[in-house]
């Protein structure tokens, strides 16, 4: 089982559209998370850390389930621009820091 | 923002000569940095974690006598593709570690990333 695991897409979805990715992980000790967001041929940009209570950014709401070991990405009226690869970064230190990557989910707002 | 700066953006060079990629954290002091490659369609993979003032951390399956990695200052790392080959063409990207607020421990800044080609 890969340490962290993102559904590839793509997510196909019209603009205004809602759309939500999660992410699982499967070391409980994982300390932070964290969604970026990376266009094609470009590096990843932070789009939002993810926070035990849950947080929002405009039309961009992360939330961790520490339970279920997974976080997920809720994105609201989708905007054309929102055309991305969505990567979900956990980091974790057990003996040593270490940050994983998602293979990340693509995403596809057409008009 | 953090601002962390990676030259070259992209670079091609013959086979068998040396590369190397610097990347600069501009306006905060990285006391670590990462160096991942992605190729394409694929995440980016770790390659290794560079500690100033002391060795990088390596990877599993990375060849630290081909990725020769230097973190001499707060602010500057750099990656060093020794004898490249045309396998190691990929799209290499540093990250700085940079403290956030709001209780989340670190964030990853990425430089812009260099894309080398070798032929």
């Amino acid at each position: 089982r890969k340490e962290v695991e993102q559904d590839p897409g793509p997510f196909n979805v019209p603009e205004g559209a809602t759309v939500a990715f999660n992410c699982t992980y499967s070391n409980s000790a994982s300390q932070s998370f964290f969604w970026y967001r990376q266009d094609c041929r470009k590096e990843p940009k932070l789009l939002m850390s993810v926070y035990s209570s849950g947080n929002e950014d405009g039309r961009f709401t992360a939330q961790l389930n520490r339970a279920s070991q997974y976080i997920s990405l809720l994105i609201r009226d989708s905007k054309l621009s929102d055309s991305a690869t969505y990567l979900c970064v956990v980091t974790l230190n057990t003996g040593g820091f270490k940050t994983i990557f998602g293979a990340g989910t693509r995403l596809f707002v057409k008009a | 923002g953090a601002v962390v700066s990676q030259h070259p953006s992209w670079v091609i060079c013959k086979s068998g000569t040396s590369v190397k990629i610097e990347c600069r954290s501009l306006d905060f002091q990285a006391t670590t940095m990462f160096w991942y490659r992605q190729f394409p369609k694929q995440s980016l993979m770790l390659m290794a974690t560079s500690n100033e003032g002391s060795k990088a951390t390596y990877e599993q399956g990375v060849e630290k006598d081909k990725f020769l990695i230097n973190h001499a200052s707060l602010t500057l790392s750099t990656l060093t593709v020794t004898s490249a080959h045309p396998e190691d063409s990929s799209f290499y990207i540093c990250s700085a570690r940079e403290e956030l607020g709001q209780g989340a421990n670190y964030g990853y800044t990425f430089g812009s990333g260099t894309r080398l080609t070798v032929v």
